[in-house]
């Protein structure tokens, strides 16, 4: 099965700089690779998603890269706000396999 | 919010009792995930039903098991409960898409909370 490995932990930036976490996955068949918001108390929302097809996708101040060579995928969040403080998650797998969250944390 | 829905909301239960938990998919969904997430721990993979079969299992002891039903909706099911059973057990659906090899967005339900004491 996959193999999802998330980092950092914790992350805490300053309001308006940009926070950026990266997963790894070891499942080389993954196409589909979700990013999760779940704030204290919620269920996880999903923000951004990227299939295997494309490298790179944008939303807003929100965007995700993915390397399927080196499996590795990444979230960018550009000119944080405390409002973008929650728990991250990465998923990968036909299962959704989920690493183990990003704490972000900005200051306002 | 998604149209997926879970009840009960929150459950209490002692050990070695057994629990069913139960989910509607969202609607034109074929495909259940089931997570038990605690408490400062993201998801972990129960097991998954596409079309009543199921599609995939994490690392659980078969006292987890489940079932999906015809409209897709799913049940999951712990028998003997241990106190570390105490968790967030989250469904989530989406809709295969099986031409592309893949599986589309998942949308969660709210949860349900045991607690096993």
């Amino acid at each position: 099965g996959e193999n999802v490995e998330q980092h950092p932990s914790t992350l805490s930036v300053q309001e308006g700089d940009s926070a950026v976490i990266k997963c790894t996955y070891s499942d080389s068949a993954s196409n589909y690779f979700p990013w999760y918001k779940q704030e204290l108390g919620k269920r996880p929302q999903l923000i951004i998603d990227i299939r295997s097809n494309v490298g790179e996708k944008k939303d807003q101040r929100i965007a995700v890269t993915l390397n399927k060579t080196a499996k590795h995928f990444s979230l960018h969040i550009t000119e944080t706000q405390p409002e973008d403080s929650a728990v991250y998650f990465c998923a990968a797998g036909n299962d959704m396999r989920f690493g183990a969250g990003t704490r972000l944390t900005v200051k306002p | 919010e998604t149209g997926v829905t879970q009840s009960p909301t929150h459950l209490i239960k002692t050990r070695g009792q057994q629990v069913t938990l139960r989910c509607s998919s969202q609607s034109g969904h074929n495909t259940v995930s089931w997570y038990q997430q605690a408490l400062g721990q993201g998801p972990q993979f129960i097991f998954q039903y596409y079309r009543e079969e199921e599609n995939g299992r994490g690392n659980f002891p078969p006292r987890f098991s489940g079932l999906q039903f015809p409209n897709y909706s799913s049940e999951l099911n712990v028998n003997a409960l241990e106190l570390d059973d105490s968790a967030l057990y989250l469904c989530a659906s989406s809709l295969a898409l099986l031409t592309s090899g893949g599986f589309d967005e998942q949308f969660f339900g709210p949860g349900t909370r045991l607690t096993v004491l």
